[in-house]
């Protein structure tokens, strides 16, 4: 399965800044996911990234909040804009393979102060 | 709206024992993942079930899947406590299409106990 990797892991910030999560896949893919998980709670899918399109965000995420690149086929941003205490989440990348699985990167755990 | 349920949500078990985690969700779709959360990691895929019957079993797990029923479940044999985890299931909601978005269940919190 594809290796994903994720910077930063984790990161303390202030409120009403911003913060960028890089998500870096070993080989190409079509599609990549990137996901919230909210302190104790399950993953919600924040938006879909093609590559040289712009991304497709679930209901309840704007782009405006949640800005999205992916410049080519190994490579992810999500920006996290105007950070507030409830925005701290695990935020996770993920790729499918070619037997229909998902990969999961190993997350970036963001705290707002 | 696609929703997953899981149950229970919390599950505390002896070594030893058996027990069946079921997940349920509400429309129609042909791929349901089930996935190992371990405190502070990121979630490892364990199964994914494409068709309606599918049975895959990887050592004490085994997961099944009924579509038309719209349930999958995860059985655990003879229990130890290396298992002790947060297992989520996630259903695909475009079924059979090419974007794999999933919903996920709530998870299960798994304690074995010795």
């Amino acid at each position: 399965s594809a290796v994903i990797s994720q910077k930063p892991s984790r990161d303390i910030c202030q409120r009403g800044t911003s913060l960028t999560i890089q998500c870096q896949v070993d080989s190409q893919v079509t599609m990549m996911f990137w996901y919230r998980q909210q302190p104790g709670q399950s993953l919600t899918l924040i938006a879909t990234a093609n590559q040289g399109s712009e991304a497709t965000y679930e209901s309840g995420f704007v782009i405006d909040k949640f800005p999205i690149s992916r410049p080519n086929l190994t490579f992810s941003t999500l920006t996290v804009s105007n950070m507030s205490p409830e925005d701290s989440s695990i935020y996770l990348c993920s790729v499918e393979d070619s037997r229909a699985s998902q990969h999961f990167g190993d997350g970036t755990r963001l705290s707002i102060l | 709206e696609l929703k997953v349920e899981q149950n229970p949500l919390f599950l505390s078990m002896q070594e030893g024992k058996n027990y069946t985690i079921y997940c349920n969700y509400s429309t129609t779709s042909d791929r349901l993942y089930w996935y190992r959360q371990d405190p502070g990691k990121s979630l490892e895929s364990l199964f994914v079930l494409l068709s309606n019957g599918a049975v895959k079993q990887e050592g004490r797990l085994m997961a099944s899947l009924d579509t038309k029923a719209r349930l999958s479940t995860l059985h655990i044999t003879a229990a130890v406590h290396d298992l002790s985890a947060t297992y989520f299931c996630a259903v695909d909601r475009d079924s059979g299409g090419s974007n794999y978005k999933l919903t996920f269940g709530k998870g299960t919190l798994l304690t074995v106990n010795p």
